[in-house]
């Protein structure tokens, strides 16, 4: 079973817009989430993270917010930028869901200059 | 090195075949997973070893999967009898432990091997 899913497949943006994507998950158990970037051929890289405890948290261009009573986070990319073109993965790990991360099925992003 | 290793980038064999991928850590690390990714599917988790403790094997999908670290370093992953559900890109992380109760939020990531079972 997908505990966290990313619905959307893929998205393109125009570049200086605001980037949007979105993450649900279904463990009430999660403590933490994150979002990696992944661009071909390299392997995901961290990019942002959010503790259950918080509903936002901001780097830069980059803000995740967390929605716990509706299970849903976002991530905001503003301005967007060619070079976030990429695939973004979002994950969430819990103190008591075991050792692993679990991950969605990541959403494509272009950024379109 | 620098980062996580990861070889060979690219295999191809034979269903029925053994196979083996190798993930170098950065040095020191103590946790080391794998995970995998297949067409159109997230990362899934394979196993985590962290230090002298037993791994979590929980996510190795059939008895077909093994995974070995030797020497708190070097993992090695070996399928035998590869099926063509295998193929995917196999993704080794390591990290540093945080505290108890904490989480180990940076990830390092291989490059990945991908798998191809013809």
């Amino acid at each position: 079973d997908q505990q966290v899913k990313q619905n959307s497949p893929s998205l393109s943006v125009q570049e200086g817009r605001i980037s949007i994507l979105n993450c649900d998950y279904t463990n009430s158990m999660f403590d933490y989430f994150l979002w990696y970037k992944k661009y071909p051929a390299e392997g995901p890289t961290f990019l942002i993270s959010i503790s259950s405890i918080k509903d936002k948290n901001e780097d830069g261009r980059f803000t995740v917010f967390l929605n716990k009573s509706a299970k849903h986070l976002s991530l905001h990319i503003v301005p967007s930028q060619p070079g976030d073109s990429a695939v973004y993965f979002c994950a969430a790990w819990g103190l008591n869901t075991g050792n692993q991360f679990y991950f969605g099925t990541g959403t494509s992003l272009t950024v379109i200059p | 090195g620098a980062g996580v290793s990861q070889s060979p980038s690219n295999k191809v064999t034979e269903k029925g075949k053994d196979v083996e991928l190798r993930c170098d850590p950065i040095s020191g690390h103590t946790a080391l997973y794998w995970y995998r990714q297949s067409l159109g599917q997230g990362l899934e988790f394979l196993i985590y070893f962290q230090g002298n403790s037993a791994p979590d094997k929980s996510g190795l999908p059939s008895d077909r999967f093994s995974a070995e670290r030797t020497g708190g370093s070097v993992s090695t992953l070996t399928i035998q009898r590869t099926q063509q559900e295998d193929s995917a890109v196999y993704l080794c992380a390591s990290s540093l432990v945080a505290a108890p109760g904490t989480v180990n939020e940076k990830l390092f990531f291989g490059s990945g091997t991908q798998l191809s079972v013809l």
